[in-house]
């Protein structure tokens, strides 16, 4: 299975160049979600899916966009990029239930706005 | 909105316990999750609590008490592989947002 996976992996953008980050999943799962993660920080959330077709923003939305137009796919997009935007980037996603929690993480996009 | 605290870093031996805690604010609780992170990895789930009380699972438990908004994870008999940075997550706004705390670095000395 593939579970969670992110394209690309690695990425050198100069500032003011625009790109899109995807994210697939492959367990039909409901919930999706875009963090980014500076060095030795925790796990910033920047947007968030509960369904195809719907966004909402979390913690850290400026300078992000995102959508949601099949249920497998999120796409994360940065129109304008800045120096502050060099982070790694993990997609998750889940099927919340009552008693079910687990996110699934995939293995993370490398960026750098020089 | 939504907030996680937890210790920076922790530092145990070998074979020792140790307890890693996390407080939290948050609209609409659902849940406290664990995760596990090794340097240049993703997030792994560790553990989930939606209910107060403990929850063990092999060498790994959690703990949780809603009415003081205070969970733990507590990790017995180390082993140098369970040196990792540890977060915890919890399900606020309804239960759709999974918000993070800093991160606990553990390292495990021999």
């Amino acid at each position: 299975n593939a579970g969670v996976t992110q394209t690309p992996k690695f990425r050198v953008l100069k500032t003011g160049q625009s790109m899109t980050l995807l994210c697939a999943q492959d367990m039909n799962h409901e919930y999706m979600y875009w963090y980014r993660q500076d060095p030795g920080m925790g796990l910033r959330l920047i947007h968030y899916s509960v369904g195809e077709g719907t966004t909402a923003k979390g913690e850290v939305p400026d300078g992000y966009n995102v959508s949601r137009l099949k249920k497998q796919n999120f796409l994360l997009g940065l129109e304008s990029a800045a120096p502050s935007q060099t982070s790694v980037y993990f997609c998750a996603s889940s099927s919340f239930g009552l008693m079910n929690t687990e996110a699934f993480f995939g293995q993370g996009t490398r960026l750098t706005v020089v | 909105g939504q907030s996680l605290e937890q210790p920076s870093e922790v530092t145990a031996v070998e074979g020792a316990i140790v307890q890693i805690n996390c407080t939290y604010q948050t609209s609409g609780f659902y849940g406290l999750s664990w995760y596990q992170q090794h340097d240049g990895g993703a997030p792994t789930f560790l553990s989930y609590n939606a209910l107060d009380g403990l929850e063990e699972t092999g060498r790994f438990s959690s703990f949780l008490s809603r009415s003081d908004s205070y969970g733990y994870l507590l990790l017995q008999e180390l082993q140098m592989k369970d040196s990792a940075s540890y977060c915890c997550a919890v399900r606020g706004n309804a239960g759709n947002m999974l918000t993070f705390g800093g991160g606990t670095r553990l390292m495990v000395k021999p």
